[in-house]
């Protein structure tokens, strides 16, 4: 297992089309969370998984983005409705649910570009 | 409200120095941990030294120190010894207690290294 990764890592897409992103977390951790970040900005949190379970939204995460963690393994962040606000880097991270640190393991992210 | 200050936009180091970025946090919990991360470019986010709240000791891991004062409610991030591959973004995160493990980020600051 090489880490988390992130498909597409680059999408440009026009305004007002659907995206979908995917994240594929290492497979002994079974928290996974979805960050975004724009540009000159930290990472801000949007959602979180414990297995298939999605226990907290942001309030970033209007109802145009949906996520979800089938059978408890990869997770899909889809973007409806795309908006030029929604450009910026979506990055995906898991862990254990245990230890000092967490683990956090982020993927290289997915930079989408609105036009 | 939790937050994380980073006040350096950017920073120039000479190769082969040390060089402290700074930190400071907010928080009304006991109990949290504090992290740091670096960015390069490429966009993945690199788990550099966790501090807990009631580790005694500050945290090392190889040329990274954190300078952690529980008092002031800062954690500076020490980088020993400079090299060129350490030009990049570098974040100071906090663990929320009680958010299921979600990290708050500052809006970093801009590393770049000079031969």
């Amino acid at each position: 297992d090489t880490g988390v990764s992130q498909d597409p890592r680059h999408k440009i897409t026009k305004r007002g089309q659907n995206v979908t992103f995917r994240c594929d977390p290492i497979s002994e951790h079974n928290r996974l969370y979805w960050y975004r970040q724009t540009l000159g900005q930290g990472p801000e949190f949007l959602t979180y998984f414990q297995n298939e379970a999605q226990l907290e939204k942001s309030r970033l995460l209007s109802d145009r983005f949906s996520a979800e963690r089938p059978k408890g393994s990869f997770s899909t962040l889809e973007i409806q409705r795309t908006e030029q606000g929604d450009s910026a880097m979506y990055l995906c991270a898991s862990s254990f649910p245990t230890g000092a640190n967490y683990g956090y393991t982020f993927g290289s992210g997915t930079r989408l570009t609105v036009v | 409200a939790q937050k994380i200050t980073q006040t350096q936009p950017g920073m120039f180091v000479q190769e082969k120095e040390a060089v402290t970025l700074d930190c400071t946090y907010d928080t009304s919990d006991q109990s949290y941990g504090l992290f740091w991360y670096k960015q390069p470019s490429s966009g993945e986010m690199i788990f550099l030294i966790y501090q807990g709240s009631y580790d005694e000791q500050n945290a090392t891991e190889g040329r990274y120190s954190l300078n952690f004062q529980k008092a002031r409610k800062s954690a500076n991030l020490v980088i020993s010894a400079s090299q060129l591959g350490d030009s990049a973004m570098y974040f100071c995160a906090m663990r929320v207690t009680g958010s299921q493990g979600n990290l708050i980020f500052g809006k970093g600051t801009k590393l770049s290294v000079k031969p």
